[in-house]
């Protein structure tokens, strides 16, 4: 079995800063996704990625950058942290056409 | 893609069996519905797939309705670590998974 990682667990910013998640996984998969979560709402997908040095905008893909490159780690970035904005980014990865692996979340806190 | 609901919460006993319902009226003849649940503090976990009829693994069934317009996820003997939201999704072949799309889901509370 392999195992999606994703580093910090916990970011606290501030407002206006720029912030970057990180994610990495060994299961040679060739997708990769980064997801939002909010307290009250579904996920919703900020960027995904098909291979190594591509990337597809998600439906909430304004505000964040994103990066992949290499197959194995896929990197998302906050372009301009919003003041008290909270949420958990998900990342996730599967091979083409099977089901999606998630890793435990990165934390966002922004005072 | 099509619409899918669920309710919002359901409650059960520990050893109860089940039957969490998702009705996706809108379902194209291309789509397959997919069951996934998120345990706090974690990502989704994927639980079963299925186009038609009944489709069973060592997790749960998935019982799909003639028309396909209904699906109802079944867990038997559910425990304390059962609790978790349920999320039904539907969505294009199987080669389209970058458009998953997760909503609110089904909350279940298990009781001792």
């Amino acid at each position: 079995g392999g195992i999606i990682t994703q580093t910090p667990k916990f970011l606290i910013g501030q407002e206006g800063q720029k912030l970057t998640l990180k994610c990495q996984q060994n299961f040679n998969h060739d997708t990769m996704y980064w997801y939002r979560q909010d307290s009250g709402k579904g996920l919703r997908l900020i960027y995904y990625s098909i291979t190594e040095n591509d990337l597809q905008k998600g439906d909430l893909s304004e505000g964040y950058d994103a990066s992949r490159e290499k197959k194995s780690s896929f990197s998302l970035t906050v372009t301009s942290a919003q003041k008290n904005e909270m949420a958990v980014f998900l990342c996730a990865s599967s091979i083409w056409g099977e089901t999606l692996y998630f890793g435990s979340g990165t934390r966002l806190t922004v005072l | 893609l099509a619409k899918t609901t669920q309710p919002p919460s359901m409650e059960a006993y520990e050893g109860q069996e089940v039957n969490v319902s998702c009705s996706h009226t809108n379902i194209a003849t291309s789509e397959y519905i997919y069951w996934y649940r998120q345990v706090p503090h974690q990502g989704p976990q994927f639980i079963i797939q299925g186009y038609k009829d009944y489709v069973v693994n060592e997790v749960a069934s998935l019982f799909i309705s003639a028309d396909r317009k209904l699906s109802t996820l079944s867990l038997p003997w559910v425990s304390l670590r059962d609790a978790a939201v349920y999320y039904c999704i539907v969505t294009g072949n199987p080669g389209n998974t970058r458009k998953l799309i997760f909503g609110l889901g089904t909350t279940l509370q298990v009781q001792p």
